[in-house]
C-alpha cells in the first residue's frame, strides 16, 4: 500500500532553515509527483511546490520563490522540501502528498510534519 | 495564485442534503477539469473525496459529488450523516504545474 512518512516535528529560531522529508513506498518512487502543503493553525491549506522525483524538476509556488528548495534522493525513495529564512508565520504543519493517476489532485498524503518557529 | 473563495461554513440536518461552492477565475476552475475537494477531520490530514470535478475515489461514499460551472465548482453531501462533520477544502490546478486551495468551508451537522 502507498505510504508517505515524514520525519518529526521541529522547532527552529526566527531566520533558520529547516528540512523535512517525505519517505515514500508501496509504488514506484520516479512514477509520481510529490507535492508539499502546509497548514498554519487553524488556517486552510496552502500548496508549495511539486517534485518530479524522475528528473528533480520544480515549481515552486510564487510565494515561497526564493525560499524553497524540494529535492529527492530516488536510492532511498524519499522527498525533501527545506525552508529557509523562517519567521513566526512559517509556523504549521507541513504535508507531502502524492496524487492519484489522473495526477492533477493528491490523494495519498504523508502524517504532516509540525515546524514551530518562535524565539 | 489568490485562494479559491468558499464559504466558511455550511450545515444540515441528519439525512439533508448541503451543498459547498468554490469560486475560481478562468485561470484555475473555469479553466481546467481538475478541480478537486477533500475532507479533514481535525488533527487529521486532508482525504480526497472527489477528483476531475466529479469523480469519486475508490471507497467514498456515492453521496458525495462534485460539479462545475463556468469557474464555480460544487461539493454536494447527501443524505448528511454525524461523520461528514469536518472542513472542506476544494483545489484546482491553474496551469504550468501551479495549484490553489480554496478557503475551507467548516460544515457542522445539526
Amino acid at each position: 500500500q502507498v505510504q508517505l512518512v515524514q520525519s518529526g516535528a521541529e522547532v527552529k529560531k526566527p531566520g533558520a532553515s529547516v528540512k523535512v522529508s517525505c519517505k515514500a513506498s508501496g509504488y514506484t518512487f520516479t512514477s509520481y509527483y510529490i507535492h508539499w502543503v502546509r497548514q498554519a493553525p487553524g488556517q486552510g491549506l496552502e500548496w508549495m511546490g511539486v517534485i518530479n522525483p524522475s528528473g528533480g524538476s520544480t515549481t515552486y509556488a510564487q510565494k515561497f520563490q526564493g525560499r524553497v528548495t524540494v529535492t529527492r534522493d530516488t536510492s532511498t525513495s524519499t522527498v525533501y522540501m527545506d525552508l529557509s529564512s523562517l519567521r513566526s508565520e512559517d509556523t504549521a504543519v507541513y504535508y507531502c502528498a502524492r496524487p492519484s493517476i489522473s495526477a492533477r489532485d493528491f490523494e495519498y498524503w504523508g502524517q504532516g510534519t509540525l515546524v514551530t518557529v518562535s524565539s | 495564485q489568490s485562494a479559491l473563495t468558499q464559504p466558511p461554513s455550511a450545515s444540515g440536518s441528519p439525512g439533508q442534503s448541503v451543498t459547498i461552492s468554490c469560486t475560481g477565475t478562468s485561470s484555475d476552475v473555469g479553466g481546467y477539469n481538475y478541480v478537486s475537494w477533500y475532507q479533514q477531520h481535525p488533527g487529521k490530514a486532508p482525504k480526497l473525496m472527489i477528483y476531475e470535478v466529479s469523480k469519486r475515489p475508490s471507497g467514498v461514499p456515492d453521496r458525495f459529488s462534485g460539479s462545475k460551472s463556468g469557474n464555480t465548482a460544487s461539493l454536494t453531501v447527501s443524505g448528511l450523516q454525524a461523520e461528514d462533520e469536518a472542513d472542506y477544502y476544494c483545489s484546482s490546478y491553474a496551469g504550468n504545474y501551479n495549484y490553489v486551495f480554496g478557503t475551507g468551508t467548516k460544515v457542522t451537522v445539526l
